[in-house]
């Protein structure tokens, strides 16, 4: 069973705090990795995406790929209450990417 | 256009009825996909199109019947569904298939009666 794994939370963190959420993941062949965040009751927004390890940034997000330890992260600077919301981690399973895999999420709240 | 569309927002349909959900996208994408997604879960994936072509069913039930007229649209048809059905269906597109990124459409919110 291939699985992606997430805390689920809820991570509580204040205001202009760095926010850090992982994932991990079980299939060595996943290529891609993506972060979703997804507001109560809206559909999932992409906000990352990696392919490689290291380190990838875009403003306040940066995300890590390690694929030796098969572990991916996102990282928040300067979390604002607005940032609050469930993030999902999703992973193609497979070398053709035709499926996605989600992990079951993780809910931050950032406390103003 | 980085949009995908959805229609209709909400639906409440009884177990008889028969009723279509929409999605449609102009970013030149050429897979499609239909994920359903129920309180507090991850959206589970349904079915996949790529050139208009089902890739993937991933043992949907046959009351969920997916439709790819051409490259931007995606339409989900539903039948006789369950109660235990209702959920938010989402749609998304992607450049092609082979892990490209995902965007998805605000999806449709579902309640079978």
């Amino acid at each position: 069973q291939k699985e992606v794994e997430q805390n689920s939370g809820p991570l509580s963190v204040p205001e202009g705090a760095i926010a850090s959420l992982n994932c991990t993941y079980s299939d060595r062949v996943s290529q891609s990795f993506f972060w979703y965040r997804q507001y109560s009751g809206k559909s999932p927004e992409l906000i990352m995406s990696i392919y490689s390890n290291g380190d990838k940034e875009d403003g306040r997000f940066t995300a890590q790929l390690n694929k030796a330890s098969q572990y991916v992260s996102l990282l928040i600077r300067d979390s604002q209450p607005s940032d609050s919301a469930t993030y999902l981690c999703a992973v193609n399973i497979n070398q053709a990417g035709t499926a996605l895999i989600f992990g079951k999420g993780t809910t931050l709240s950032v406390s103003s | 256009d980085t949009e995908v569309t959805q229609t209709p927002k909400h639906l409440v349909m009884g177990m008889t009825n028969k009723k279509s959900l929409k999605c449609e996208q102009h970013m030149g994408h050429r897979a499609m996909y239909w994920y359903k997604q129920k309180a507090k879960k991850p959206p589970e994936l349904m079915f996949v199109y790529s050139y208009e072509k089902l890739s993937i069913n991933e043992s949907v039930p046959s009351r969920f019947s997916p439709e790819c007229p051409n490259s931007s649209l995606l339409n989900l048809h539903l039948h006789a569904l369950q109660p235990e059905d209702s959920a938010l269906y989402l749609c998304a597109s992607s450049q092609a298939l082979g892990g490209n990124e995902q965007f998805f459409g605000p999806g449709t919110r579902l309640t079978v009666l």
